[in-house]
């Protein structure tokens, strides 16, 4: 099975960075997904992670550290629109590309 | 291209009435999926179609749910009869089926059940 572990709330400020950890266990990887949901939204993907390293798109980063069973996704330069929920998820080896999720951190980012 | 279709937005109904989904996935994309979303929580599978087989419904309470996916494009998620705990937003997703594939989601389906 999967276990996946996010924090539940963070707070930040505008213009600030804030990283949001995932830490999973699972039988077996083929790649980690974080998505961002805003409020009575739909989930929308933001990185993929199948190697360890670290990916840059833009604003957004990913890390990836498999022998850790870890990533984090961080956030630089906050805008007030990116408070949002972070839903970290992990594809499993043989799952036929299904993606198990975990509960996502809620994230609000002041003034 | 156009994205993920699901109707209705929402929906209120009584336990032990019944309720039927419908989603129409991105043109070309073969897996399909169905997740339940509770309030505070992260998606969970209730079922996985590959065209018009299911690969996995291994969650799927199948005493209440049901879900098809006839010709291999459209699906349909159906609750009869409908529980209080049953209320959540479904989401329908679908992806290409490659392992870096991402899953791309529809609004969902914000259910009710009083």
């Amino acid at each position: 099975g999967q276990n996946i572990d996010q924090p539940t709330e963070m707070t930040a400020t505008e213009g600030a960075i804030v990283q949001i950890n995932c830490t999973y266990q699972t039988s077996g990887f083929n790649g980690l997904f974080w998505y961002q949901q805003h409020a009575g939204e739909a989930p929308t993907f933001l990185s993929y992670n199948v190697l360890d390293g670290l990916e840059e798109k833009g604003r957004f980063s990913s890390f990836l550290s498999r022998s850790k069973g870890y990533s984090y996704l961080l956030l630089k330069e906050l805008q007030m629109k990116d408070s949002a929920s972070y839903l970290c998820a992990v594809r499993p080896t043989g799952t036929a590309s299904k993606l198990t999720f975990g509960t996502g951190t809620r994230l609000q980012v002041t003034l | 291209e156009a994205g993920v279709a699901q109707s209705p937005r929402y929906k209120i109904i009584e336990k032990r009435q019944s309720v039927a989904f419908w989603c129409n996935p991105i043109s070309g994309h073969a897996t399909l999926y169905w997740y339940q979303q509770i309030l505070g929580q992260g998606p969970k599978l209730l079922i996985q179609f590959q065209n018009n087989g299911v690969v996995d419904d291994s969650q799927l309470p199948k005493d209440r749910f049901s879900a098809e996916r006839l010709k291999g494009v459209d699906s349909t998620l159906k609750i009869q009869p409908a529980k209080l705990e049953d209320s959540a937003v479904y989401l329908c997703a679908s992806s290409l089926g490659r392992d870096d594939s991402p899953l791309h989601f529809g609004n969902g389906t914000r259910l009710t059940v009083t």
